[in-house]
């Protein structure tokens, strides 16, 4: 079955660049979004096709995507961006969608 | 501005249908270019896309999830509806209804139930 494969954790110092990565079969030719869930909350959409920003979400978070692999960057981590972040996609054929398994952002 | 309102029993016994419904304000369900659907975090654990409705009735399912789950709209109560049979303790979870973009990604939540499988 179709996977999405995030590292299950990311650290970072408050001010420092966080990228967690997103790998998928499928990402060449479907799109990446990112949720930011913080503990307790729903998730939060904070990046959608691949690179696109909701209105609202601060301009430090932004997504990218090469070949196989999507990739969520936080630039200038914050200490409120602690939380869980996780990737989704479809499969290849676009009727079924998926999370990755999540990556636990720490900043401290 | 799209509000989801769940309902539904917070539990569930094994071998039994977990049913949920969810209720749209804000916006017609039939009026709307967005899919309808459901997903589920267990406890200290990831995201699980369960499924996605359109108002013509269309769904697209997990297939690990397929053989048990029914995902329902009526247009008339602006609702859309949950069934997951043969429940186990699996299928503990906070389930979240919510609405979704035309490649299926979710934008948006209701408030989410924690529905326990125990007898």
């Amino acid at each position: 079955s179709y996977e999405l494969t995030q590292p299950p954790s990311v650290s970072v110092s408050p001010g420092q660049t966080a990228r967690i990565t997103c790998s998928g079969d499928a990402l060449p030719k479907k799109y990446a979004y990112w949720y930011q869930q913080k503990s307790g909350q729903a998730p939060v959409l904070v990046i959608y096709e691949d690179n696109k920003r909701p209105s609202g979400i601060p301009e430090r978070f932004s997504g990218s995507s090469s070949g196989t692999m999507a990739t969520l960057t936080i630039s200038g981590a914050q200490v409120e961006d602690e939380a869980d972040y996780y990737c989704y996609s479809t499969d290849s054929s676009g009727t079924h969608g998926l999370f990755g398994g999540g990556t636990k952002l720490t900043v401290l | 501005q799209l509000q989801l309102q769940q309902s539904g029993p917070g539990l569930a016994k094994p071998s039994e249908t977990l049913s949920l419904t969810c209720t749209v304000s804000g916006g017609s369900i039939s009026g709307s270019r967005y899919y309808w659907g459901w997903i589920r975090q267990p406890p200290g654990k990831g995201l699980e896309w369960i499924g996605s409705i359109y108002y013509t009735g269309s769904t697209y399912y997990n297939p690990s999830l397929k053989s048990r789950v029914t995902i329902s709209v009526d247009t008339s109560k602006n609702q859309f509806s949950l069934n997951l049979t043969s429940v186990t303790a699996a299928d503990t979870a906070v389930y979240y209804c919510g609405w979704f973009g035309e490649l299926l990604y979710p934008l948006g939540w209701g408030q989410g139930t924690l529905v326990t499988v125990s007898s």
